[in-house]
This record gives C-alpha cells, structure tokens and sequence, in this order.
C-alpha cells in the first residue's frame, strides 16, 4: 500500500532555531495537512494544503510556522523560531479529496531544548 | 468551537471478546466520521469510515455505528486479538473542512 514518508524520525534542536519537517505525500493525492501530537494527547490539525496555498490553518499555526512544496514533491513545514512548546510528534497526512480518509505518516518527533 | 471527545479514557478486554469505543461528537453538521488506531510510536492508521447517511457500516471485525439523533459513535471490535491494543481516535469534519480528532481511548486486550 502507498504510504505517506516522513522525515526526519527524531529532530532535537535548540529553542530559537530553526527546524524543517519533510514529507513526501502519496503520488496522486492533492490535499496536504500537518497535524501534530503532545505526548499524552490528541491529535491537533496545524494546516491544509491544496493547489500550492493553504486553504485552512489553526490557531497554533502563527507566523513562526509556513509550509512550502517545493519542488512538486516534498511538503514542508517550517518553524522559524523554535520553542519548548513546539516539542510534539509532526503528523503529514495527505489525501485524494477532501471529505476522504486521510493518509498518516509515520511522524516526527520534535525535541526542543 | 465545537469538539469531539470520548467516553472512556481506557478499556481493557479478554481476548477472544468483542470491544466497544465509544465517540460523542457536538458538531450536528458534521457529515463525515472515521476511526484511527495509533500504536506507540505510529502515525494514526484508518480503520473505518462512515458518511451522516448511513448508521451502520461493517468492515472486517470492525463495526462503526452512527447515531445523530444522540451525536454518537462507536467502534466495535470483534473477537479481539492481541494486535488490536492501541489508542483509538474518533474523527469528524463538516463539508470541505479538516478532519478534528477527539481525545482517545488507549485499548488493551488481556492475553
């Protein structure tokens, strides 16, 4: 089955840097979105993405956040400024239509200290 | 803003017994449910969908039950196996809008 790649697994960084999440989305889906998980808890939806912008965000997803496909390919998620409470796992979910299931990630697990 | 939560924080199950989560959601516009399993460490993997105009759809040893009369959803499990502990989401969304996932419910099957 098509999966939704992630990387990296584990990012450690230091609070006030700047981190970037990739993700290679199922070849034929056309919708993007970032999620992401405090240990413990639920998990919370960041950002949408479709047709090069975004079509829905989050009040967690502030300036210091952006999400970029680059290169056709890989979606990103940028955060400029990192702090302690960006620690979370990063969920990339992608689908082919909205109102589908949407496929997860395996996530990455982002450390800031 | 409108949310979805579960019942019970944590179920523990025979194995070889059938289990039941339980999903109260609050947005009655809602038109779209599905249920993910997460294992430690994993992404939150789909397990059943269901649309508002259907109550009722069978996978394989998996139930999803849909009342909008009360805003509730369930997820049954049968004959569960060892395989099966892991944390369930429900999850909602209304038209073109994004997926919310409610709190959880951690699933453990006694051997």
């Amino acid at each position: 089955e098509p999966e939704v790649t992630q990387t990296p697994s584990h990012q450690v960084t230091q609070m006030g840097q700047e981190v970037i999440l990739r993700c290679v989305p199922i070849s034929n889906h056309l919708y993007f979105y970032w999620y992401r998980q405090i240990l413990g808890q639920k998990v919370e939806f960041l950002v949408s993405f479709y047709n090069n912008e975004i079509s829905e965000k989050s009040e967690i997803f502030d300036d210091q956040f952006s999400v970029e496909r680059p290169d056709g390919s890989n979606f990103t998620l940028k955060i400029r400024s990192t702090k302690l409470e960006d620690s979370a796992m990063y969920f990339c979910a992608t689908t082919t239509a909205t109102n589908e299931k949407l496929f997860f990630g395996s996530g990455t697990q982002l450390s800031v200290l | 803003g409108e949310s979805v939560g579960l019942h019970l924080p944590t179920l523990s199950v025979q194995e070889g017994d059938n289990s039941i989560i339980n999903c109260a959601y609050s947005n009655s516009a809602s038109d779209y449910f599905i249920w993910y399993k997460q294992e430690s460490g994993k992404g939150p993997q789909f397990i059943i969908d269901i649309r508002s105009n259907m109550d009722k759809r069978q996978g394989q040893r998996v139930t999803v039950l849909l009342n909008k009369t009360v805003k509730h959803l369930s997820l049954q499990i049968a004959a569960t196996q060892p395989g099966d502990s892991a944390v369930y989401f429900c999850a909602e969304s209304f038209g073109n809008e994004k997926l919310t996932f409610g709190t959880g419910t951690r699933l453990t099957i006694i051997p």
